[in-house]
């Protein structure tokens, strides 16, 4: 399976600031998710990024807040704009490297807005 | 009603142990069901597909019954590095491959 590298590992930011997290995938992907997990919850997806096209977003999820680009195969990033503490979370980048029979997880990036 | 609903735990069993999880969905046009994995501050890792005529992984069996929307996930002999959370995962259909998981069932096996 794809091998994902996702930095930061870990931030804390003071509000209204902005965050971009980066995901680096060891091979070529088409689509790329971006997930969030809130404490205590399961995942919720943001977004699917898909290469040379606008991200597509989930209900509740707008792309002034969760800005993506998706420049190549191989690389994603979020961006996590004009934070507040309620955006404090875990945030995952996934792939489907398997043809829709199993997806693959960066570590997540663990987001605390203060 | 909730798109992947699962048992809300937690589960406290001792080493050796049979334990089930439960899981229900409401699409009924999903087409791809997994189980994955979630160890405490770490990523999701897929456990194993779902299948309709069912599959197992060693201690690991897991089903599921499209007519009740119902998938299940069977550990036996329960070991102390199965304590984890356990997500029921359910990919919609189309190209979308959207996963839609559900809030996990936290496992303790106590030695």
């Amino acid at each position: 399976s794809a091998v994902i590298s996702q930095k930061p590992s870990r931030d804390i930011c003071q509000r209204g600031t902005s965050l971009t997290i980066q995901c680096q995938v060891d091979s070529q992907v088409t689509m790329m998710f971006w997930y969030r997990q809130q404490p205590g919850q399961s995942l919720t997806l943001i977004a699917t990024a898909n290469q040379g096209s606008e991200a597509t977003y989930e209900s509740g999820f707008v792309i002034d807040k969760f800005p993506i680009s998706r420049p190549n195969l191989t690389f994603s990033t979020l961006t996590v704009s004009n934070m507040s503490p309620e955006d404090s979370s875990i945030y995952l980048c996934s792939v489907d490297d398997t043809g829709g029979y199993g997806y693959t997880f960066g570590s997540g990036t663990r987001l605390t807005v203060v | 009603r909730k798109e992947v609903e699962q048992d809300p735990g937690p589960f406290n069993v001792p080493e050796g142990a049979t334990v089930a999880f439960n899981c229900t969905y409401s699409n009924s046009a999903s087409q791809s069901f997994f189980w994955y994995r979630q160890d405490c501050r770490k990523e999701p890792k897929l456990l194993m597909s779902v299948y309709s005529s069912g599959n197992e992984d060693g201690r690991f069996t897991a089903q599921l019954n499209r007519a009740s929307q119902y998938i299940s996930l069977l550990i036996r002999d329960s070991k102390l590095s199965d304590s984890a959370t356990y997500l029921c995962v359910v990919r919609s259909g189309g190209s979308n491959y959207k996963l839609t998981f559900g809030k996990g069932t936290l496992l303790t096996v106590n030695p």
